[in-house]
């Protein structure tokens, strides 16, 4: 069975574009979830979707950031503007329903993004 | 709000050597709790985890039991491996819809 997968692996942009990445979810699993890892860091929450819709984007750190589940299986995490400080890698997680204190995400690799 | 403590690192082991890596979290709701490992080269991977109180979780010979009295989830494991130098992150979640807040993980290194 397949994992988590997200493309790309690596993302090199310039200051000020606009990137978007891509989490395709294990199948069946109803909740995602998107964090962000510094280097040295543990991973930072940004959002949680439930299904199609966003349950919780408590953690997105701002107006540039946003991200779409529109069928409920595939997200994409948009940055518009990039700065900097956006370099880090972005994790994707899913889990079966998101739903109880038991449930557990299993992680894809992560992209890696580099802002010059 | 909700926080997790990892004790600071680096550890370096020789390899048969025992471990035990500190974790305490702040004791907000009734949360889960888990140790996740991130192999070099590798993505996050659930090592263990515990449910509740006085649970223990374990796997390929780590153990960790939650401790509510003293807010811990430390990691033990009797005899380490090189196959064991890695990332070490605990991490809680809210209960209330499973996002998770990790510490700020532990590079555990063994040498032959």
């Amino acid at each position: 069975g397949a994992g988590v997968s997200q493309t790309p692996s690596n993302k090199v942009t310039e200051k000020g574009k606009y990137v978007e990445l891509r989490c395709d979810p294990i199948s069946g699993h109803t909740a995602l979830y998107w964090y962000r890892q510094s280097l040295g860091q543990g991973p930072e929450f940004l959002i949680y979707f439930q299904g199609t819709g966003a349950a919780d984007d408590s953690g997105l750190p701002n107006d540039r950031f946003f991200a779409v589940r529109p069928e409920g299986s595939v997200s994409t995490l948009k940055i518009q503007r990039t700065e900097r400080g956006d370099s880090a890698v972005y994790l994707c997680a899913s889990s079966r329903d998101g739903l109880g204190s038991t449930d557990t995400q299993y992680f894809g690799p992560g992209t890696r993004l580099t802002v010059l | 709000g909700d926080s997790v403590t990892q004790m600071e690192g680096p550890v370096t082991l020789s390899e048969e050597a025992f471990l035990t890596i500190n974790c305490t979290y702040t004791a907000t709701g009734y949360p889960s709790l888990f140790w996740y490992v991130q192999y070099p080269g590798e993505g996050l991977q659930l090592l263990l985890k515990a449910t509740k109180a006085d649970d223990k979780g374990s796997n390929k010979g780590f153990e960790a039991t939650y401790r509510k009295e003293t807010t811990s989830f430390h990691l033990e494991k009797g005899s380490v491996q090189v196959s064991d130098s890695a990332v070490y992150f605990c991490a809680r979640n809210t209960g209330a819809n499973s996002k998770l807040t990790f510490g700020k993980g532990i590079t555990l290194s063994v040498r032959p």
